[in-house]
């Protein structure tokens, strides 16, 4: 089937540090890749995308790469800030302009 | 420049209540979607239109669910017959095109059934 996972959280890091939340999806084929983002009270909005095997999105410091070896679609940051606080989801596109989304991950960034 | 609205932003229903939902897509988006955001989790997909053509309802949980989208803009999603389990946050997105990767998100509607 078409389904994505992700890790759970919530993922608590200090101000800096290093970030990865894990996401691997079932696919037939190769479908493009996403990771949006929930700030509190407000709406999903997309934070990047990758359209296809290799490719690497990034956006606002964040990065992911798609991986078809290992059919994963990593978000990573360098060096996280308190504003980043926020749930992120993956996400893969599915036919008919739908998209499939894991459950989220909350992340808390403390100063 | 106005994103996708939602209205209402809240609401509460008894069981057995029939609700409509409104969605306002993004002017000029041909293609819009409904999606229900259970507490803790991620979007489901619900039903996905392209102009007034409604493409794949496959995601609707059953038949008391149904949405349109008559002049190819504003679309409402009704429940008839609410049940406690359709509480949730029903999120509608809008999309320039078929194939265009970036739906644009409203700030969804929070439905409690009491």
């Amino acid at each position: 089937g078409n389904s994505v996972t992700q890790m759970e959280g919530p993922v608590t890091l200090s101000e800096e540090a290093f970030l990865t939340i894990n996401c691997t999806y079932t696919a037939t084929g190769y479908p493009s890749l996403f990771w949006y983002v929930q700030y509190p009270g407000e709406g999903l909005q997309l934070l990047l995308k990758a359209t296809k095997a290799d490719d690497k999105g990034s956006n606002k410091g964040f990065e992911a790469t798609y991986r078809k070896e290992t059919t994963s679609f990593h978000l990573e940051k360098g060096s996280v800030q308190v504003s980043d606080s926020a749930v992120y989801f993956c996400a893969r596109y599915t036919g008919y302009s739908t998209l499939t989304f894991g459950k989220g991950t909350m992340l808390l960034v403390s100063p | 420049g106005a994103g996708v609205s939602q209205s209402p932003r809240y609401k509460v229903a008894k069981r057995g209540q029939d609700v409509a939902l409104r969605c306002d897509p993004i002017s000029g988006h041909v293609s819009l979607f409904w999606y229900q955001q259970a507490l803790g989790q991620g979007p489901e997909f619900l039903t996905y239109f392209q102009n007034e053509a409604q493409l794949d309802k496959s995601g609707l949980p059953s038949d008391r669910f149904f949405a349109e989208r008559p002049e190819g803009s504003v679309s409402t999603l009704k429940i008839q017959r609410t049940q406690q389990e359709d509480s949730a946050v029903y999120l509608c997105a809008s999309s320039l095109a078929e194939g265009s990767y970036e739906q644009y998100f409203g700030p969804g509607t929070r439905l409690t059934v009491t």
